[in-house]
């Protein structure tokens, strides 16, 4: 169908709240990925997964964070917990295959502000 | 530690004029190269990429981009912008097919 969709679009959340944000990739795209994007900053990589195998975790900066792929389609990214800090957009990419073989597809993101 | 820099953070240039964006890159090995653009509040979008072969690439809208090896570059050009080009511009490298690292971004203005 359409390209990456992601939802909600906007988040205000509490400090110390929990939020959920979801990822709907493309169909068919294997990999997923979730990005960190502050202000005036580019993405920085959070995780990685492959159909529904969580690859690579290594760009999560605390245990707050978590993300899931359970049916190797749509996917969560839950923070628990939020800190200002936190606050950011949170984008979704989506490829046929890994990176290196096929391009990213992105999401317009969620912007979360946790004040 | 891997890394990508865009030394530019800000470029204006008048309709018309061409264009080049840098990017310059820290690796053991070549990586697979990319340029992304992203227009206020939307996702980015891919302009171009290298893997392999030719080291000039032609993306959409009319963009390329040439791998320099040597110089650990991969700059991006436009010979003559347009205004609906103004945008933030990303450089990213991939090594495998798992993460890519981002540059921070250069931010097109376009004057008329």
């Amino acid at each position: 169908g359409a390209g990456v969709s992601q939802s909600p679009r906007y988040k205000v959340a509490k400090r110390g709240q929990d939020v959920a944000l979801r990822c709907d990739p493309i169909s068919g795209h294997v990999s997923l990925f979730w990005y960190q994007q502050a202000l005036g900053q580019g993405p920085e990589f959070l995780t990685y997964f492959q159909n529904e195998a969580q690859l690579d975790k290594s760009g999560l900066p605390s245990d707050r964070f978590f993300a899931e792929r359970p049916e190797g389609s749509v996917s969560t990214l839950k923070i628990q917990r939020t800190q200002q800090e936190d606050s950011a957009v949170y984008l979704c990419a989506s490829s046929l295959a890994g990176q290196g073989i096929s391009p990213l597809h992105f999401g317009n993101g969620t912007r979360l502000t946790v004040t | 530690a891997q890394s990508v820099t865009q030394p530019d953070i800000h470029i204006t240039v008048s309709e018309g004029a061409s264009l080049e964006l840098r990017c310059n890159y820290s690796y053991g090995a070549t990586p697979y190269l990319f340029w992304y653009v992203q227009s206020p509040g939307q996702g980015l979008q891919l302009l171009l990429k290298y893997f392999s072969g030719d080291t000039l690439v032609q993306g959409i809208k009319g963009f390329e981009a040439e791998f320099k090896r040597s110089q650990s570059s991969f700059n991006l050009r436009k010979p003559s912008v347009h205004w609906s080009d103004a945008a933030e511009y990303f450089c990213a490298v991939a090594f495998n097919a798992g993460k890519s690292t981002f540059g921070d971004g250069t931010t097109l203005t376009v004057k008329p």
